[in-house]
């Protein structure tokens, strides 16, 4: 199985700062990564798939980049609404794996 | 609006039984796969189960192989995890979601508000 790992754990930010989050796979995953955000108590959403392309809805703050086994997850000018966990997650290679989440605070 | 609702958590003994459900709509059920992933408390997230348009293909991770039974009802927009020799373990919430595309593995495009299960004695 390929092995996702995220960095860091948890995270505080100030308002209107640039967060970023790390995502780095085992092995090469071709751009088959996908980011989502978990707010407090709720389910996953998706924000960003194959590694750059936001989901229908998501704010434009929200980005995604990398290749081959490193990826990262940015949040330009942090909103109080993105306090939330972030996962990554590939789908290049079965099964779909999870990165272990970054929880992010504000500052 | 895509909507997935899950229902028949609980808490139940070490070694039962529990079958979860999760009703779908705002979508055409029958063109997509669809899975089960959990998340143990305060924990990451675990795939569990996805199933095929048709039902004649189901894929499951080596931690619930033989004890779990993912199927739907197209009919019915509904699908479904039978979960047998249950295990502290699998103390979770279970999310039904949406595979955005076919195949064996994809990313998870909607997602439903999840149900708990408690296995304790």
């Amino acid at each position: 199985d390929i092995q996702m790992t995220q960095s860091p754990a948890s995270l505080s930010a100030s308002l209107g700062e640039t967060v970023t989050i790390e995502c780095r796979a085992s092995e090469d995953i071709y751009n088959g990564l996908a980011w989502y955000q978990q707010k407090p108590g709720k389910s996953p959403q998706l924000l960003i798939y194959n590694a750059n392309s936001l989901h229908t809805g998501v704010p434009s703050r929200f980005s995604g980049s990398g290749s081959g086994t490193q990826y990262s997850l940015k949040i330009n000018s942090l909103q109080s609404e993105d306090v939330a966990s972030y996962f990554c997650q590939q789908y290049y290679n079965y099964p779909p794996t999870f990165g272990g989440g970054t929880k992010l605070e504000l500052k | 609006e895509v909507q997935l609702v899950e229902s028949g958590g609980g808490l139940v003994q070490p070694g039962r039984s529990l079958k979860l459900s999760c009703a779908a709509s705002g979508f055409t059920f029958s063109n997509y796969y669809m899975a089960w992933v959990r998340q143990a408390p305060k924990k990451g997230l675990e795939w569990v189960a996805t199933i095929s348009t048709s039902g004649s293909r189901t894929y499951y991770p080596d931690s619930v192989k033989g004890r779990f039974t993912i199927s739907r009802d197209n009919a019915k927009s509904s699908l479904y995890l039978q979960m047998n020799s249950l295990k502290s373990e699998d103390t979770a919430t279970y999310y039904c979601a949406r595979q955005n595309n076919i195949g064996t593995t994809d990313y998870f495009d909607y997602w439903g508000q999840g149900v708990m299960v408690t296995v304790s004695s």
